[in-house]
């Protein structure tokens, strides 16, 4: 049963830079997206970006200046870094398992593993 | 980007009630759409996907359907562990895109 654990520091201020990552356990880490998503409080979900096993990243061009999602395949391990940070980057952040499926008549693409959510908070 | 809202936003049913959660695109995603379930303070939960594919383990009394622009979550016969916040996501192209959400809260 695969699992998401996911770490970081919980509280910044304001021009540092977020540093998160998530482990993957008990699965295959090869031939998955691996993306992050975050929710302001009381708000909805944000997709940020995603990561493929030997690195082909997509980004929301909406924070591509600022993210970068990498990815160390021998501790089975992705990571976002988020730079400049502001009170406006305060959620919780999310790691999913991507599964892309893609058939000549189909495609499927949903996240089906999550990580259980790092709340990070930017302030002075 | 892709502009996904759902409605209504928040709304009140009773146990044993059918409820219908409308996700509208603001182009044709096909049937590239995803619903997901969350409860206050834990990650989503994934429940359907390419628009009508039931995830593995997902009781059967949800259901999706639609295409192009326009589509539904449906709940056949609510139980008190369904009150939770919906989302629908796409995939047509990136950024995934999700709606606003929709809170469904016990009447």
């Amino acid at each position: 049963q695969v699992q998401l654990q996911q770490w970081g520091a919980g509280l910044l201020k304001p021009s540092e830079t977020l540093s998160l990552t998530c482990a993957v356990y008990g699965g295959s880490f090869s031939g998955y997206y691996w993306s992050w998503i975050r929710q302001p409080p009381g708000k909805g979900l944000e997709w940020i970006g995603e990561i493929n096993h030997s690195g082909s990243t997509n980004y929301n061009p909406s924070l591509k200046s600022r993210v970068t999602i990498s990815v160390d395949t021998s501790k089975n391990q992705f990571s976002l870094k988020l730079s400049s940070v502001t009170a406006a980057d305060t959620a919780v952040y999310y790691c999913a398992r991507v599964v892309v499926v893609v058939g000549s008549r189909y495609y499927y693409y949903y996240m089906d593993v999550w990580g259980k959510g790092t709340t990070v908070t930017v302030s002075s | 980007a892709i502009r996904m809202t759902q409605s209504p936003s928040s709304f009140s049913a009773s146990t044993g009630d059918r409820v219908t959660i409308t996700c509208r695109a603001s182009q044709g995603i096909s049937s590239y759409l995803a619903w997901y379930q969350q409860k206050p303070g834990k990650a989503p939960k994934l429940l359907i996907y390419a628009a009508s594919t039931l995830q593995s383990g997902v009781p059967s009394r949800f259901s999706g359907s639609g295409s192009g622009t326009d589509f539904t979550l449906t709940i056949s016969c609510l139980q008190s562990e369904d009150f939770a916040t919906y989302y629908c996501q796409q995939y047509y192209s990136y950024p995934r895109t999700f709606g606003q959400g929709t809170k469904l809260e016990i009447k």
